[in-house]
């Protein structure tokens, strides 16, 4: 699965939007861009996928590049519950349906709020 | 629904001794991973199960290290004579159609272990 870079740690204040970037310049045809935060002792929990085109959920928006070599996580009015390290993982959807679908985390992005 | 379940949450043992962790995974889902997530090295990859297929133990540290899923549903990680490299938090995740492109991975709350 192709690399992901994002930065180690961005700050906001509650109830303003945030937006999470990640890079990931050498992704492939088929890598789905997948984000997944992990609050304080906690596991990781999924947050939004997709491959090509803008999504949205209740918890996220995702926007992707044209050219698919970055996107954008969009916290639209974040919360002290939003305080988190959050993780853009790309899945190889051939790979996954061979091989499994097993997550390759990077680093993240801690995401802290002020109130 | 029940969500996944781990246990112990929290674990001290000694150097050398043999520890258990279990996971019970949210029901009717097919594929089981372990992870572990130690302090500065981030969430790394141990084993994966899928049915009946043979698991995936590409990412195990060492053969110190095994697990097995018994049923189809609950797995167990061992660590044989542990080490105190071996302390982190071990954490299970459950999907239920790992090869579909819509897979969401459903992580437990973890087994932080202590090795003394």
């Amino acid at each position: 699965d192709a690399k992901t870079t994002q930065p180690n740690s961005m700050e906001s204040n509650e109830e303003e939007p945030v937006h999470l970037p990640c890079n990931h310049s050498t992704i492939s045809g088929t890598d789905y861009i997948h984000w997944y935060r992990q609050l304080p002792s906690q596991g990781p929990e999924y947050v939004i996928h997709g491959l090509t085109s803008n999504v949205n959920n209740r918890m996220a928006s995702l926007a992707i590049a044209e050219d698919r070599k970055s996107s954008t996580l969009i916290l639209h009015r974040a919360t002290l519950r939003d305080a988190a390290v959050y993780y853009c993982i790309l899945r190889d959807i051939f790979n996954t349906y061979n091989q499994g679908g097993k997550l390759i985390f990077g680093q993240g992005t801690e995401l802290s709020v002020k109130p | 629904g029940a969500g996944v379940s781990q246990s112990p949450s929290n674990k001290v043992t000694e150097k050398g001794k043999d520890v258990e962790l279990r996971c019970d995974p949210i029901s009717g889902h097919t594929a089981l991973y372990w992870y572990r997530q130690s302090l500065g090295q981030g969430l790394e990859f141990l084993i994966y199960f899928q049915g009946n297929s043979a698991p995936d133990k590409s990412g195990l540290p060492s053969d110190r290290f095994s697990a097995e899923r018994t049923g189809g549903s609950v797995s167990t990680l061992t660590i044989q004579r542990t080490q105190q490299e071996d302390s982190a938090v071990y954490l299970c995740a459950s999907s239920l159609d790992p090869g579909g492109r819509a897979d969401t991975q459903y992580f437990g709350p973890g087994t932080r272990l202590t090795v003394l």
